[in-house]
């Protein structure tokens, strides 16, 4: 079964620019979860959709939004691009475990340089 | 404030030795505990995980220790080798068998080295 696939996987923008990040889950995951990963704050979540519904939102600012489209990919947007948003943006898919509790898997990551 | 705290943040082990990372939380909400591998150029991969009831799993090399008293649990590779060279995350969720995922919580990360 193919992983959970991000394009694109490199991006390099100016501040003040926009940007689309996309995301595939794995085939019959309905949850898509969404980390800015970055040196100095670690792995932070920013939001979880299930069912083209936000579930879960973290604590970033407005500038980050998402959604979920009825076959479950979902794409993340970035406005406004301020040079503290270059990391590297993580998306996970869920699938309910063996034990019962959902586990998440990871794609490889877009790499977003804001110059 | 971090909900997960992980330690050490480096840890360099000889070939065949015992690697052992620690975290520590305070929610005791939190109902569900995986260990994330990654390397460099990759996203996080799902090592293993446990359930507060449970107090050990074993994968393989790979270990869980859990202590619910404590608010602490603990990965530890056995007959660690070069390939395990990695960044190791612990993380926490609540309500994990909710409808839902819900937020991973992660610690800051570990930066294994295994030298031959």
């Amino acid at each position: 079964k193919a992983g959970v696939t991000q394009t694109p996987r490199y991006l390099i923008k100016t501040r003040g620019q926009q940007v689309t990040l996309s995301c595939s889950p794995i085939s019959g995951h309905r949850s898509v979860s969404w980390y800015q990963q970055t040196p100095g704050q670690g792995l932070q979540f920013l939001f979880e959709y299930f069912s083209e519904t936000q579930r879960n939102k973290g604590n970033f600012p407005g500038r980050f939004s998402g959604r979920q489209f009825s076959n479950s990919r979902s794409e993340m947007n970035v406005s406004t691009l301020e040079l503290g948003d270059s990391a590297l943006y993580l998306c996970a898919s869920s699938r309910r475990g063996s034990g019962g509790a959902y586990e998440q898997y990871f794609g490889p990551g877009t790499r977003l340089t804001v110059t | 404030q971090q909900q997960v705290k992980q330690s050490p943040q480096s840890l360099i082990v000889q070939k065949g030795g015992i690697s052992i990372i620690n975290c520590a939380y305070e929610n005791t909400a939190f109902d569900y505990f995986p260990w994330y591998q990654q390397f460099p150029g990759k996203g996080p991969a799902l090592l293993i995980a446990i359930r507060p009831d449970v107090s050990e799993k074993k994968e393989g090399r790979f270990t869980i220790s859990f202590n619910k008293s404590a608010k602490q649990f603990s990965l530890h590779i056995m007959d660690s080798q070069p390939g395990d060279s990695a960044t190791y995350f612990c993380a926490a969720i609540s309500g994990a068998r909710g409808s839902t995922l819900g937020r991973l919580y992660f610690g800051r990360g570990t930066q294994l080295t295994v030298w031959p």
